[in-house]
């Protein structure tokens, strides 16, 4: 069985601040992992995804994480947020074979002040 | 190429009643996942769709049942609601390769 462990739940950050989201999962085989993000009463978009390969992944906005095996964290980062990044942050695993399902964290909800 | 586009955005129901949520998958997506994510919580599964046969289920009673059409969209069904059942809930349509997983906007089901 796999699981996600989002270590906070709230993360409260002053803008053009760095911050970080720290994810851990716990899986006995080999994962893809992705980070979502969830702006009030919307669906879910993908930020971004580790498949294979580098384990440094980067989203269009400014977004990193970086896959971790021997920790077994993805933790999410950015050096500068901005206010409209105020949102939450899921991230997600799944076993990687065809017709997986992906289990969640339970969130961190990033709250960017000025 | 469309995304994935769930209906209705919001309904209110009475607790016992029935309910039927759609989700139209995204173009060369043949899986379709249904999730529940109850208000402060993160997206729990609920069951998946390959090719019309639901092929993984999570942990919820057998009075949530879904459909999978020919044309990859897809039903989930709920019957005799409960005031637990109140939630988002999230369609997501994939590949048969497991790596890219598309989100709808959910709906929004309160019951009352």
């Amino acid at each position: 069985a796999q699981s996600v462990t989002q270590l906070d739940s709230q993360v409260p950050v002053f803008e053009e601040a760095p911050v970080e989201l720290r994810c851990n999962y716990s899986s006995s085989v080999s994962v893809y992992l992705f980070w979502y993000v969830q702006y009030p009463n919307q669906g879910l978009q993908l930020l971004l995804k580790y498949l294979s390969g580098s384990t440094l992944v980067e989203s269009i906005n400014g977004f990193e994480a970086e896959f971790n095996k021997s920790q077994t964290s993805f933790h999410l980062r950015k050096p500068s947020v901005h206010i409209s990044d105020t949102a939450e942050y899921f991230c997600a695993v799944s076993d990687g074979h065809g017709y997986s399902t992906l289990t969640f964290g339970k969130g961190t909800m990033l709250l960017v002040s000025p | 190429e469309t995304g994935v586009t769930q209906s209705p955005t919001h309904l209110i129901k009475t607790r016992g009643q029935q309910v039927t949520l759609r989700c139209s998958s995204q173009s060369g997506h043949n899986t379709v996942s249904w999730y529940q994510q109850a208000l402060g919580q993160g997206p729990q599964f609920i069951f998946q769709y390959y090719r019309e046969e639901e092929n993984g289920r999570g942990n919820f009673p057998p009075r949530f049942s879904g459909l999978q059409f020919p044309n990859y969209s897809s039903e989930l069904n709920v019957n005799a609601l409960e005031l637990d059942d109140s939630a988002l809930y999230l369609c997501a349509s994939s590949p048969s390769t497991g790596d890219g997983y598309t989100f709808g906007s959910g709906t929004r089901l309160t019951v009352v």
